[in-house]
């Protein structure tokens, strides 16, 4: 079974600082997928990123960047130069089979809230 | 034009009340879902749709009923909730399955 790790519950930082939320996945398929998502106070779950697990290749958008290592099963995210605006629960996932049939599913870590103080 | 639509937003019932969670998407997707997120509870997949077919989870009370007419609508209907329902309901679609899932903003059910 699949399985997403969000060790960090909390993280509270200035504005400007840097700070990376971790994600460990545990996964048999070979083929999978790896997400990120925000969610902010107003709930709703933005789509942030997708990764095949066939490209290990580091991303950079903006502020956000992605640290993909298949060695350690680890897709973390790091924000640079932090603001008030990153406030949220971010959201790791990872793409897994549904209740034994050939259907797909997101398996969702628990999240890792960040606070960032003015 | 938001890309995923719910109605309502926000929902009281009381325990004996029969209402019904209304999702709509306008990407083209192909597969749609109904997610829980409780308080300091991981997110709940409750049910998938795949080409209108159903994924069935027993494992969800049938108080919960789903209905997705063709694909790009979705409904959950809603009948004898209990109080420990009460949660965020997120509905999702993406292109196809295992893909990345576009969320509704959810609907916010209190059940008294």
């Amino acid at each position: 079974a699949q399985k997403v790790t969000q060790a960090q519950t909390e993280i509270s930082v200035v504005e400007k600082e840097d700070v990376t939320l971790d994600c460990v996945y545990e996964t048999r398929d070979t083929t999978y997928y790896l997400f990120w998502y925000k969610q902010p106070p107003s709930g709703e779950l933005v789509f942030l990123i997708r990764r095949n697990s066939f490209d290990e290749q580091n991303e950079i958008s903006g502020r956000y960047s992605w640290n993909f290592q298949k060695s350690t099963s680890s897709f973390n995210f790091t924000i640079t130069a932090s603001q008030v605006v990153d406030s949220a629960v971010y959201f790791c996932a990872l793409s897994g089979s549904y209740l034994n049939t050939g259907f797909q599913k997101l398996v969702f870590g628990s999240g890792t809230r960040l606070l960032v103080s003015p | 034009e938001t890309g995923v639509t719910q109605t309502p937003r926000h929902l009281v019932m009381g325990m004996t009340n029969k209402k019904s969670l209304k999702c709509e998407q306008h990407l083209g997707h192909n597969a749609m879902y109904w997610y829980k997120q409780s308080a300091k509870k991981p997110l709940e997949l409750m049910f998938v749709y795949s080409l209108e077919e159903r994924v069935e989870n027993n494992s969800v009370p049938s108080r919960f009923s789903p209905e997705c007419p063709n694909s790009s609508h979705l409904f959950l209907h809603l009948h004898t909730l209990q109080p420990e329902d009460s949660a965020l309901y997120l509905c999702a679609s993406s292109p196809k399955q295992g893909y990345e899932q576009y969320f509704g903003p959810g609907t916010r059910l209190t059940v008294t």
